[in-house]
């Protein structure tokens, strides 16, 4: 039953190394997001795809990239990881349709990914 | 770029006291959402608001968009320990399509 959901949970790896994080939503939403929370608990917005389609992309280095195979799923995939990537990762999902919708974002659980 | 200005930062408050924080912004916001994060969950959707002036309820919490659109206030009532969590403004202008902007959030924590 849940709405939006991620795996894993707890990633941890070696810098370098390349790693993908998956996320689902069965809110029939149209709109997915990732954000990154770092140890301050600040969160800003990654990626944006609305339909398939990449609508926001924020300054996010390009080892960082994300794939929507379908409205249900984004995962997002990182390459080479550095030290500072460690951070937790949320995926979000919201109505992509025009309105105040578009604005409630539902989300995820986190991804806790440590970059040794 | 716009920012968002929540406090206080932290708030430690004894059991059956009453709470408010707030978020400013530098620009008008067109909607104003309060998440409540649990430690080791996700943001969770507490109140949304949409309209200028706007007052929604959700039990004990009471949230409020400023009729200036550049403020929302969020208040809690007769605290409880399960209320301790990390509270977060989130706003919304022009521009970018869904593209929330986050306070960096106020800690609560309640003395039983």
């Amino acid at each position: 039953d849940t709405a939006v959901s991620q795996t894993p949970k707890y990633l941890v790896t070696q810098m370098g190394n390349d790693k993908s994080i998956k996320c689902e939503q069965n809110l029939g939403h149209d709109t997915m997001y990732w954000y990154k929370q770092d140890s301050k608990k600040f969160l800003k917005i990654m990626f944006s795809y609305n339909n398939k389609e990449l609508i926001i992309n924020e300054t996010v280095p390009n080892r960082f990239s994300p794939k929507s195979p379908d409205k249900a799923h984004l995962n997002l995939h990182i390459n080479s990881l550095e030290l500072g990537d460690s951070a937790v990762y949320f995926c979000a999902s919201s109505h992509g349709d025009r309105g105040f919708r578009r604005e409630t974002q539902y989300f995820g659980p986190g991804t806790r990914l440590l970059v040794l | 770029g716009q920012q968002l200005n929540q406090s206080p930062q932290s708030m430690f408050i004894q059991e059956g006291e009453d709470v408010s924080m707030n978020c400013t912004s530098s620009s008008i916001f067109n909607t104003w959402l309060w998440y409540k994060q649990d430690p080791g969950e996700g943001p969770v959707l507490l109140i949304a608001l949409y309209k200028a002036g706007e007052l929604t309820s959700n039990g004990r919490l009471t949230a409020q968009f400023g009729i200036t659109r550049k403020d929302s206030f969020l208040n809690i009532s007769a605290s409880i320990p399960s209320d301790v969590g990390i509270y977060f403004c989130a706003g919304r202008g022009g521009g970018s399509q869904g593209n929330l902007i986050f306070g960096k959030g106020t800690k609560l924590s309640v003395k039983p």
